[in-house]
């Protein structure tokens, strides 16, 4: 059973900071992998989408690397925000034909 | 209008009302998901509706009741709840589903519920 674990849980950080969250997953059979980010009681955006053959993507601030012999994802963000405050969901689907989520790091950018 | 909305956006409610949440998609998607986000839980897909026909049902019990009358429209019949069923209930579409061909997902805002 496929099962995604986000570490840390919380995290938070003075503005200007670059910053790594963390992603694993114990089925390496998977297609794809996707970032979003969840402000508080809203719903998701989508921020990067890595295909099982890639090994990275990046939009602006956001870089994100894919490792999946390891089971091993990260979101790099450079020079944080305030903005960046939100909570980072990391998604895999695989061969249950399903996303399966993490549960999350909630990120606060202090200014 | 555009994108993926839902309403209410807040509700509040007995264990023994009914209630309906609604979820509406203006992409021109053939597929519609049901999510439930509870606190320090995973999103976990609970219904899958491709061109309006049920493909996916994870175990929820049949106090959830999902109908999707078209490709664009998507609901979710509420009845006799109870107090662990509070939680953020989102709603998302994507182009297709099918199979193991990962389709994008798009997410409304959700639905905030609270069960007295």
């Amino acid at each position: 059973k496929q099962e995604v674990t986000q570490i840390p849980a919380a995290l938070s950080v003075p503005e200007g900071e670059n910053l790594v969250l963390n992603c694993s997953f114990t089925d390496s059979a998977i297609y794809n992998l996707q970032w979003f980010r969840q402000d508080p009681g809203k719903g998701l955006t989508s921020l990067l989408l890595i295909q099982s053959s890639q090994r990275e993507q990046t939009s602006g601030r956001l870089n994100a690397s894919l490792d999946k012999s390891s089971g091993r994802s990260t979101l790099y963000i450079a020079a944080s925000q305030p903005g960046d405050s939100a909570t980072y969901l990391c998604a895999v689907f695989g061969n249950t034909g399903k996303l399966i989520f993490g549960q999350g790091t909630t990120l606060q950018v202090k200014p | 209008e555009t994108g993926v909305t839902q309403t209410p956006r807040h509700l509040v409610m007995g264990m023994t009302n009914k209630k309906s949440l609604k979820c509406e998609q203006h992409l021109g998607h053939n597929a519609m998901y049901w999510y439930k986000q509870s606190a320090k839980k995973p999103l976990e897909l609970m219904f899958v509706y491709s061109l309006e026909e049920r493909v996916e049902n994870n175990s929820v019990p049949s106090r959830f009741s999902p109908e999707c009358p078209n490709s664009s429209h998507l609901f979710l019949h509420l009845h006799t709840l109870q107090p662990e069923d509070s939680a953020l209930y989102l709603c998302a579409s994507s182009q297709e589903r099918t199979g193991l061909t990962y389709n994008e997902q798009f997410f409304g805002p959700g639905t905030r519920l609270t069960v007295l």
